[in-house]
């Protein structure tokens, strides 16, 4: 079974400090990692994925296999980053190709 | 506009009444997820279908059902809906899970459903 977990409901950080949203998963296939982002009163959207190695609005994600961990981290955050966070993965190609298992969900509010 | 409907927005009603929740993308999607959003719990998945006729189980199917006879449309089925189903849920569609080139995952607006 695939399980994704992030320990952090809540956290808050100033303007312009780092920040950093845990995602921990199991997994025993190989996994596809994303980070997706709700704002208030928007959709959900995707912020990136693993695979794509990018930066999306200053904001990376490195998988760590041996750590099984996918954090999101922005050095410096502003306060538009204030959002729910979601770490999500999917088996890459196994027998559940296609099902995506979501996190619990972290509330980032950066403060002015 | 490239977009994924959802009806009705906003839904209460009782206890083992059946009810459909319809979702609609006009974007040609093979890929269509459900989702349910719930406090504490996050976004879990219900159903997806990867293409005309393929369904297959999320995290939390039970108490749902689906279908996918054209590919615009994947209605929510609730055959005798209870409490515990009252809850946000959300449609997603994708042009197809290629997993690894997957395009950016279309959400609906929520569908907000009370069961009395």
């Amino acid at each position: 079974a695939q399980r994704v977990t992030q320990p952090e409901k809540l956290l808050s950080v100033f303007k312009g400090a780092p920040v950093e949203l845990k995602c921990n998963y199991s997994y025993s296939g190989s996994p596809e990692l994303f980070w997706y982002v709700q704002y208030s009163r928007q959709r959900l959207q995707l912020l990136l994925r693993h695979i794509s190695r990018e930066s999306i609005k200053g904001f990376t994600a490195d998988l760590n296999k041996g750590e099984t961990s996918f954090h999101l981290k922005k050095p410096f955050a502003q306060e538009e980053d204030s959002a729910m966070y979601y770490c999500a993965l999917s088996d890459a190609g196994g027998t559940s190709y296609g099902k995506l298992t979501f996190g619990q969900g972290t509330i980032l509010t950066v403060h002015p | 506009e490239a977009q994924v409907t959802q009806n009705p927005r906003y839904l209460i009603t009782v206890t083992g009444k059946k009810l459909t929740v319809t979702c609609s993308q006009n974007m040609n999607h093979e890929y269509m997820s459900w989702y349910r959003q719930d406090p504490g719990l996050g976004l879990r998945q219900i159903y997806y279908s990867m293409n005309v006729e393929v369904t297959d189980k999320g995290d939390v199917p039970e108490g749902y059902k689906v279908s996918r006879k054209e590919k615009r449309n994947f209605p929510l089925i609730l055959e005798s809906p209870s409490p515990n189903q009252t809850s946000l849920y959300f449609c997603a569609s994708l042009p197809w899970w290629a997993g690894g080139n997957t395009d950016t995952q279309y959400f609906g607006p929520g569908t907000r459903l009370t069961v009395l």
